[in-house]
């Protein structure tokens, strides 16, 4: 138990729907980020939340948005699903304002778009 | 665009005896590495870390070098263990910006 919960565990879209995936941390960490990882690869950065804004992003398109909320916790929303997006999404908060990030994953929500 | 890379897939070893599991990577900006481990249905969880300004960092059975020349880190696991056995991701702190992963078998 790393006390970074998701929801759900795993869900089944068809494309062109959307998807809202939930994250929430028992530390209330004030930095969340979210990770997809595609079968045989390694997780890949969508984007970062510190208070409530974005506060960096990886090379995701504009239909990968989030929202986090002032009790920390934390939404992906992913719209216009594609079949490329079938992954598993990771939320992790983070330790070390200094030094190395230290990341707490949650155990993921595995999406499958058909 | 594979900035940071593990070249193995899997990678299966004796109990007891030492793992070797390698990084490489392409941009020399960093100021971090990390190494994660993941088992089936969970998260990845943090393993170790090393500073571009060490070439050694070693925390029990768990030990990574850093080459900068060669823009190589391994992570070294002895003696290994079953329980060692999980996926290892190579992360590069500045954009967090992880490798494929190695899997890891530690057969008894």
């Amino acid at each position: 138990e790393t006390g970074v919960t998701q929801s759900p565990t795993h869900l089944i879209k068809t494309r062109g729907q959307q998807v809202t995936l939930r994250c929430s941390s028992q530390s209330g960490h004030n930095t969340v980020s979210w990770y997809q990882q595609a079968l045989g690869q390694g997780p890949q950065f969508i984007f970062q939340y510190y208070r409530e804004e974005e506060n960096g992003r990886g090379n995701f398109p504009p239909r990968f948005s989030g929202l986090q909320f002032p009790n920390y916790s934390s939404e992906l929303n992913v719209n216009a699903l594609e079949l490329d997006d079938s992954a598993l999404y990771l939320c992790a908060t983070q330790t070390g304002s200094y030094g190395a990030n230290v990341l707490t994953f949650g155990a993921g929500s595995r999406l499958t778009v058909l | 665009d594979q900035q940071v890379k593990q070249n193995s897939p899997s990678l299966s070893v004796q109990e007891g005896r030492i793992s070797i599991l390698n990084c490489d990577y392409t941009n020399s900006m960093f100021d971090y590495f990390l190494w994660y481990k993941k088992y089936p249905a969970e998260g990845p969880t943090f393993l170790i870390s090393i500073s571009s300004i060490k070439d050694k960092n070693e925390d029990g059975r768990f030990t990574v070098f850093l080459n900068k020349s060669a823009k190589h880190l391994s992570l070294h696991i002895v003696p290994s263990q079953p329980g060692d056995s999980a996926v290892y991701f190579c992360v590069r702190n500045n954009d967090m910006r992880f490798g494929a992963g190695t899997r890891l078998t530690v057969k008894p």
